[in-house]
């Protein structure tokens, strides 16, 4: 899981609340993404970050907001949850090292919005 | 727009057959192609990659093979087993500093 891990694990909430999920690496690496895997999706990439609150919008950022105070955290946030947003989140790093450009994969959050 | 395109959606394959996954891209200045396996409950993991200077890249019963005329790269599977029955993603990424750009995924089954 190259030292990713993802909180909650899964979680329940209803319309119109605000939801925060997180991403904690234990190497340093620069690079962290966040995405949404949905069926006959894929993965689409939501907001990614280029160090400390060096963030920028991926291609399905509507609705999601994301703040990097420390390089070990990449938080996402939901501000208010829709059932559009019901997915699972992967969060990525990448360690951006010379002749690599490969992205690890933390375990996931199942989100589910009623 | 979808940049890099996958197909099939689904596949099965008999055990010991090959499995083959093609994908097809539209930006020349790609130059990073990744494959990525995942089993259900789990997050995506590097299987194998390649770069466009190369046209083959063989990891064990994986192979990449790349068409850079064609702007296409396909992902064999040989001696298909049923532990490989997973989804499989291809990527393409413009480079260090670039993100990644998935394709949809090809779901495929290998029968006992």
């Amino acid at each position: 899981d190259a030292g990713i891990t993802q909180s909650p694990r899964h979680k329940v909430t209803e319309t119109g609340t605000p939801v925060t999920l997180r991403c904690h690496q234990t190497e340093n690496h620069r690079y962290m993404y966040w995405y949404r895997q949905d069926p006959g999706h894929g993965l689409r990439l939501i907001h990614y970050s280029y160090g400390v609150k060096d963030t920028d919008k991926g291609e399905v950022s509507d609705g999601y907001s994301v703040s990097r105070s420390k390089t070990e955290d990449f938080l996402l946030t939901l501000e208010s949850a829709t059932s559009s947003q019901t997915s699972v989140y992967f969060c990525a790093i990448k360690p951006g090292l010379a002749g690599t450009d490969t992205q690890y994969f933390g375990p996931g959050t199942r989100l589910t919005v009623l | 727009q979808q940049q890099v395109k996958q197909s099939p959606q689904s596949l099965i394959v008999q055990k010991g057959g090959i499995s083959i996954i093609n994908c097809a891209y539209e930006n020349t200045a790609f130059d990073y192609f990744p494959w990525y396996q995942q089993f259900p409950g789990k997050g995506p993991a590097l299987l194998i990659a390649i770069r466009p200077d190369v046209s083959e890249k063989k990891e064990g019963r994986f192979t990449i093979s790349f068409n850079k005329s064609a702007k296409q790269f396909s992902l064999h599977i040989m001696d298909s087993q049923p532990g490989d029955s997973a989804t499989y993603f291809c990527a393409a990424s413009l480079g260090r500093d670039d993100k990644i750009i998935f394709g949809k995924g090809t779901r495929l089954h290998i029968l006992p």
